[in-house]
């Protein structure tokens, strides 16, 4: 697609279930991002992938939570056993090139863990 | 670590008012720096960026210029239209600074309301 594709868009869940939330990034972007965006606390960085390797974890809150990518192109953010502070907006990005900082962002994916 | 501080909002101003939005960065080595917009209900988008220090970057009437003295990369606007109304982002990329994350920190956003 022309632009960076996130599903679902909206996201509803009870506490203590599993959630994937997936992100199709731009055709041809090697570099792909996932960040946090609660409200008043602006954004977090989550993981980034540079192909289908993620040099970067650092981010990842807990164990709760894994990314995967594949195919160097869709990536899948997994959240086991959510708790009420997950509920967030997740933004996904992705980039041609990793070292420019222009990133495209998708629309997002907003989860509330009730 | 590498940080971005950005005034708090909302920011509220009447149509045609001049704009800033202040921005301040800690950073090692030689970042990027970067403001991105988003519109209500839509993505990020990146507005404007400036690569070395002194550097002018500018879009849509917005400019920003890369303060390295001052650490700081204040976004401006001569006259601002309701179109404008958004969530500001300044942020940084740890490019040169040796180190750090991959990806953008981002300061905490601005919410910026224009009124008719």
């Amino acid at each position: 697609g022309a632009g960076v594709s996130q599903s679902p868009s909206n996201k509803v869940t009870e506490k203590g279930k599993d959630v994937e939330l997936r992100c199709d990034p731009i055709s041809g972007h090697t570099a792909l991002y996932w960040y946090r965006q609660s409200l008043g606390q602006g954004l977090e960085f989550l993981i980034y992938f540079q192909g289908n390797s993620a040099p970067d974890k650092s981010g990842l809150p807990s164990d709760r939570f894994s990314a995967e990518r594949t195919g160097g192109s869709v990536s899948t953010l997994t959240i086991q056993r959510t708790q009420q502070e997950d509920s967030a907006v997740y933004l996904c990005a992705s980039s041609s090139d990793r070292f420019t900082g222009e990133l495209f962002f998708g629309e997002g994916s907003r989860l509330t863990v009730l | 670590g590498n940080s971005v501080t950005q005034m708090e909002g909302p920011v509220t101003l009447s149509e045609e008012a001049f704009l800033t939005i202040n921005c301040t960065y800690t950073a090692t080595g030689y970042p990027s720096l970067f403001w991105y917009v988003q519109y209500p209900g839509e993505g990020l988008q990146l507005l404007l960026k400036a690569t070395k220090a002194d550097d002018k970057g500018s879009n849509k009437g917005f400019e920003a210029t890369y303060r390295k003295e001052t650490t700081s990369f204040h976004l401006e606007k001569g006259s601002v239209q309701v179109s404008d109304s958004a969530v500001y982002f300044c942020a940084l990329s740890p490019l040169y600074s040796g180190g750090g994350a991959d990806g953008l920190t981002f300061g905490k956003g601005t919410h910026l309301i224009i009124q008719p």
